[in-house]
């Protein structure tokens, strides 16, 4: 099965610099990457996500690069605001129809220093 | 768009006793829901997925005939907790699947005593 991996655990970086947290993923048939931004006893939030066929997406502040060949896909979040701070999770999945849940990294714990 | 609600949003029972929780897709339809559990400071981990109309599909390690799930409509999934233990204290998530993306309800923290 799947396997995601997730650095770092925690990121601690000042208010308006940037943030960038990567992943890898096993599984050469993943084709789905969705990043979540998870509060404190709240559900995950979907913040951006990519798709094998493209190599980079942008939305705002955030945006996420995919490099399918080494099988590793990143966060940046730039201009950092304090209410950026919470915990990250990377994910991936074969979205193919059928059952595709995700398979999810072990999370970034992100705090942004005033 | 794509508000996914869970009830209850805590609850805590006896040991032996059952549990329903309840995801609902407020402004969608969703074929496929997914059930995830998260451990104090862990990630989540899939338990498995719901589909409309037919029988849940279960990662393995997970007991099916514990976790009871019913995905009856289009906007309704439960999960039911049977003879509750303490160790099934967690934290439950479901998702609802909206084209490709998953969006999250905001969870149920059981605790069972």
């Amino acid at each position: 099965g799947e396997n995601v991996e997730q650095h770092p655990s925690t990121l601690s970086v000042q208010e308006g610099d940037s943030a960038v947290i990567k992943c890898t993923y096993s599984d050469s048939a993943s084709n789905y990457f969705p990043w979540y931004k998870q509060e404190l006893g709240k559900g995950p939030q979907l913040i951006i996500d990519i798709r094998s066929n493209v190599g980079e997406k942008k939305d705002q502040r955030i945006a996420v690069t995919l490099n399918k060949t080494a099988k590793h896909f990143s966060l940046h979040i730039t201009e950092t605001q304090p209410e950026d701070s919470a915990v990250y999770f990377c994910a991936a999945s074969y979205s193919g129809g059928g059952a595709d849940g995700l398979t999810f990294g072990k999370g970034t714990h992100l705090i942004i220093q005033p | 768009g794509a508000v996914v609600s869970q009830h209850p949003s805590r609850v805590i029972c006896k040991s032996g006793t059952s549990v329903k929780i309840e995801c609902r897709s407020l402004d969608f339809q969703a074929t496929t829901m997914f059930w995830y559990r998260q451990f104090p400071k862990q990630s989540l981990m899939l338990m498995a997925t719901s589909n409309e109309g037919s029988k849940a599909t279960y990662e393995q390690g997970v007991e099916k005939d514990k976790f009871l799930i019913n995905h009856a409509s289009l906007t309704l999934s439960t999960l039911t907790v049977t003879s509750a233990h303490p160790e099934d204290s967690s934290f439950y998530i479901c998702s609802a699947r909206r084209d490709y993306e998953q969006y999250f309800g905001p969870g149920t923290r059981l605790t069972v005593t």
